[in-house]
C-alpha cells in the first residue's frame, strides 16, 4: 500500500552511462515532482507535472528528461551521467498544484563513479 | 521569488529539554508553510502545515509551529524532546500563485543526546 514508490532505491553507475528512475503514486494525485537532494542535504525542485503536462522545468541540464506516461507515473531519464549528478533523487506527488503538501517517496541514491 | 532560511544547521539538545528550530521565509505573496522531517536514509515525512486559519498548528507527536506574518517566521517547537526525535528537519514554503512547488530551507539537524 505504498503511496509514492521509486525504483531503484540505490543506483551505482559509471560516468557516461544512461539511467532511468521510475516513480509511481497510487494516491490519485494530479501533480508529481522530481526533487534533487545534494550531499549537503539541500533539496531543490527539478520538474513538476500536472496531469501529464510539464509545468515546472527548473534550470536543469538537458541530459535530464522527465516523462509522464500517465498521471500516476513520472520517470526520470538521465543521459551521459556525470560525477556531479551523484545525489538522492526524490519523487513526490500532491493532490493539486497549490495549497497542499507534497507526499514523498523514499528516494533513489544515485552514485556516479 | 520565495526563499526559506533555516539559520541553525545543527541543534544539539539533551533529552526532555525544550527545543526551537527557526525558520524564516521571504515571499511577496501569500504563502503556505510546512515542516518536514527526514530520518536517516528515508524520505521526507510531513510533520505539520499551515494553510490558513489558526496560526498555531500542532503535530500528533508533540511538535508545534506558529505562523508569524509580521516576522515572516514559522518556527518549530517542542517542549520536551526524545531520542527518537533525532533527525533532519526541513522548513518549506509554497506560494499561492506562480511557481507552486515547495521551496525548502537548508535543513536543521536535531541531535538529541541522553
Amino acid at each position: 500500500d505504498t503511496a509514492v514508490s521509486q525504483t531503484p532505491k540505490y543506483l551505482v553507475t559509471q560516468m557516461g552511462n544512461d539511467k532511468s528512475i521510475k516513480c509511481e503514486q497510487n494516491l490519485g494525485h494530479d501533480t508529481m515532482y522530481w526533487y534533487k537532494q545534494d550531499s549537503k542535504k539541500f533539496l531543490k525542485i527539478m520538474f513538476s507535472y500536472n496531469n501529464k503536462e510539464l509545468i515546472i522545468n527548473e534550470t536543469v541540464p538537458n541530459r535530464f528528461s522527465p516523462k509522464s506516461p500517465d498521471k500516476a507515473h513520472l520517470n526520470l531519464h538521465i543521459n551521459s551521467l556525470e560525477l556531479g549528478d551523484s545525489a538522492v533523487y526524490f519523487c513526490a506527488s500532491s493532490p493539486r498544484q497549490t495549497n497542499t503538501e507534497a507526499f514523498f517517496g523514499q528516494g533513489t541514491r544515485l552514485t556516479v563513479v | 521569488a520565495q526563499s526559506v532560511t533555516q539559520l541553525d544547521s545543527q541543534v544539539p539538545v539533551f533529552e526532555e529539554a525544550p527545543v526551537e528550530l527557526r525558520c524564516n521565509y521571504s515571499s511577496s505573496v501569500s504563502v503556505y508553510l510546512f515542516w518536514y522531517v527526514q530520518y536517516p536514509n528515508q524520505g521526507l515525512q510531513l510533520l505539520l502545515k499551515y494553510l490558513s486559519g489558526s496560526t498555531l498548528v500542532e503535530s500528533i507527536n508533540g511538535f508545534e509551529a506558529e505562523f508569524n506574518k509580521s516576522q515572516t517566521s514559522f518556527h518549530l517547537r517542542k517542549p520536551s524532546v526524545h531520542i527518537s526525535d533525532t533527525a533532519e528537519y526541513f522548513c518549506a514554503v509554497s506560494e499561492g500563485t506562480g511557481r507552486r512547488a515547495l521551496t525548502f530551507g537548508s535543513g536543521t539537524r536535531l541531535q538529541v543526546q541522553p
